[in-house]
Parts: C-alpha cells; sequence; structure tokens
C-alpha cells in the first residue's frame, strides 16, 4: 500500500510570507503526483499533476516541483495571502492491478493572517 | 463549481435508519468515487466505479453500499450506521480510473446519533 506523507501538518503565516510545504511518497513504481487545494466549506480542487522527474509547474503565485527518484515534491506560495488559506492535499496514484487510484496525504493546512 | 455535485450537504441519522447520499458528474467522466474524511485522517478510499462496474471495495463495512446506475450518477446506500462512521462523505469523478486528476463534490457532512 502506498503511503504519502505531508510536513508540516498545519502553517500559520502572515500576509507578504513565502512558505512552502513537502509531500513525500514512495519512489518506486511512480506514475504521477497530485496537489489539490481545500478551502473550507468547498470542494477539493486540482493544482497540479506532474509525472515527470525535475517537474516544475506554476499557477500565478504557487508552483510546485517534483523529484521521482528521491520521492518528495514542494509546493511554494509567494507571497502569501489570506485567500490562500487552505488544505494542501497532495496524492498518488496507488496501482493495484490495473486501477491507479489516488492515494492522498493527510495535508497541510495554512493560515494565512492579514 | 467542480461539475461534481453532492446531496444532501448535511446529514443526521441514527442509528437505525437507511438514508442515501447522491453524487451526480456533468463531466462525461468514465470513473466516479466515494471517499471519507474523518478528523486528523487522509482521505479514504471506499469505493471505486469505472464505466459503471465496481473496481475496488477497500474493505467498507457492508453497512455502506454504493449504487451505480449510470456513468452520471454515484449513490451510497446507508443502514443501521455507527456514530464512529460520522465524517464528511466526498464524491468525486476522473476521466478514468487509472489515476486521472479527480474532481470533487462538496461532500456530505453526516452525524449519525
Amino acid at each position: 500500500i502506498l503511503n504519502v506523507e505531508q510536513s508540516p501538518q498545519s502553517l500559520h503565516v502572515q500576509e507578504g510570507d513565502s512558505t512552502n510545504f513537502t509531500c513525500s511518497f514512495p519512489s518506486s513504481n511512480f506514475y504521477a503526483l497530485h496537489w489539490y487545494r481545500w478551502e473550507t466549506a468547498k470542494s477539493p480542487e486540482a493544482l497540479f499533476v506532474m509525472t515527470l522527474n525535475g517537474d516544475e509547474k506554476k499557477k500565478g503565485r504557487i508552483s510546485a516541483t517534483l523529484n521521482t527518484k528521491e520521492g518528495y515534491s514542494y509546493l511554494y506560495i509567494k507571497g502569501s495571502q489570506p485567500e490562500d488559506s487552505a488544505t494542501y492535499l497532495c496524492a498518488s496514484p496507488n496501482y493495484g492491478g490495473s486501477q491507479g487510484n489516488l492515494i492522498f496525504g493527510k495535508g497541510t493546512k495554512l493560515s494565512v493572517k492579514p | 463549481e467542480t461539475g461534481v455535485t453532492q446531496t444532501p450537504r448535511h446529514l443526521v441519522m441514527g442509528m437505525t435508519n437507511k438514508k442515501s447520499l447522491k453524487c451526480e458528474q456533468h463531466l462525461g467522466h468514465n470513473a466516479m468515487y466515494w471517499y471519507k474524511q474523518s478528523a486528523k485522517k487522509p482521505l479514504e478510499l471506499m469505493f471505486v466505479y469505472s464505466l459503471e462496474e465496481r473496481v475496488e471495495n477497500n474493505s467498507v463495512p457492508s453497512r455502506f453500499s454504493p449504487e451505480c446506475p449510470n456513468s452520471s450518477h454515484l449513490f451510497l446506500h446507508l443502514h443501521t450506521l455507527q456514530p464512529e462512521d460520522s465524517a464528511l462523505y466526498l464524491c468525486a469523478s476522473s476521466q478514468d480510473s487509472r489515476g486521472t486528476e479527480a474532481f470533487f463534490g462538496q461532500g456530505t457532512r453526516l452525524t449519525v446519533v
């Protein structure tokens, strides 16, 4: 069974601070790494789906990197804003047979104070 | 709006009740999922349907019974639940069941009393 770990569990930053958090996953049989953003009372929404070692993706002030050989991904937020407050989830498909169902980490809860 | 709609948003039920959760997706996806979110735990996969056939059941108790009548609709039938089943139940869909991007509903907050 795939084990996806995220750290830290929670993070409190001031508006304008830049921050980052980590997702680690088994590097063997890697297929993809997903990042989701989950705001309170809303649905989790995909930020990035990454597949290639060394991949770096960016969406506005948020970016992510991927190292499949060592089994980790970083999510960076530059100049955090209060609206960035959310839980950030990473997930990786766990292949059993022909199915690749997403296995999620516990998430990093980010709070940005004005 | 993610294209995945769940009803009801909140549900309180007694341990002897029977209720159903509904999920509908308008994305043309072929796979649908039920996840459970309990406090301080990661999202736990309960059921996977691909092309309306159940392909995975992660050892979920039989008091949870899924139904997928077509590729756009997914139900979770609940009966004789326990208080520890209180949680947020999320439905999701994806293009296929091979680890592609998931689109989630807003969830049903279930309380069993």
